[in-house]
């Protein structure tokens, strides 16, 4: 069994500022790690994901995660905040062990950038 | 290319009576998906199709959802009858058989019970 739980349904950070979303998740076997991102009236777009291999993970408009294992975590980081920014994240995992299995997801954080 | 299509992109119907929505996956990904998010709550898997075939229907909440899938193409999920606790944003997300290729997800259908 698989789950995923994000600190924080709501995060307000200033135009410029750090950006840092928590995801912490629980899996059985070695997961998969997703970061997706929804603007207003559009679906989920793929931010990032770590499968194998390099722990830190460069994603899309200039996010990142790493995971650690040690902690169970796959935290979003931003250095500096756009006012475009501005969306609903979802955290998600998957089963390594198997090819194309569903996704577990959190409860989405919403994010809020402060002119 | 275009990407993965839904249809209605809102719906509002009464306690009873029968929804069906449409899903056009992106073209070649034998992988479809179907999620559900009930306001405030989590997105929740609710069947995967690989091809025509039901490859995962776990997620299913009871007999009153049917998911079909034909000639692995487009796929419809219909709610028979509806109740109140089906509101939500039904989500359907396509990909490529190959390890744990990343699903691409549509826009949703937003399904309001009244």
């Amino acid at each position: 069994a698989q789950s995923v739980t994000q600190l924080g349904s709501h995060v307000s950070v200033s135009e410029g500022a750090l950006v840092l979303l928590r995801c912490n998740y629980s899996s059985s076997v070695p997961p998969y790690l997703f970061w997706y991102v929804q603007y207003p009236n559009q679906g989920l777009q793929l931010l990032l994901k770590y499968t194998t291999g390099a722990t830190l993970v460069k994603g899309i408009n200039g996010f990142e995660a790493e995971f650690k294992k040690s902690e169970t975590s796959f935290h979003l980081t931003k250095p500096s905040a756009h006012m475009s920014d501005a969306a609903e994240y979802f955290c998600a995992v998957s089963a390594a062990n198997f090819g194309n299995e569903k996704l577990t997801f959190g409860t989405g954080t919403r994010l809020t950038i402060i002119p | 290319e275009a990407g993965v299509t839904q249809f209605p992109s809102h719906s509002v119907i009464e306690k009873g009576q029968t929804v069906t929505l449409r899903c056009d996956p992106i073209s070649g990904h034998d992988n479809l998906y179907w999620y559900r998010r009930v306001m405030g709550k989590e997105i929740k898997f609710l069947l995967h199709f690989v091809k025509e075939s039901k490859q995962d229907e776990s997620g299913m909440p009871n007999n009153r959802f049917l998911a079909e899938r034909t000639g692995g193409t487009y796929s419809t999920l219909k709610v028979q009858p509806a109740e109140l606790e089906d509101s939500g944003v039904y989500f359907c997300a396509s990909s490529q058989m190959t390890v744990q290729e990343t699903q691409y997800f549509g826009p949703g259908t937003r399904l309001l019970v009244l």
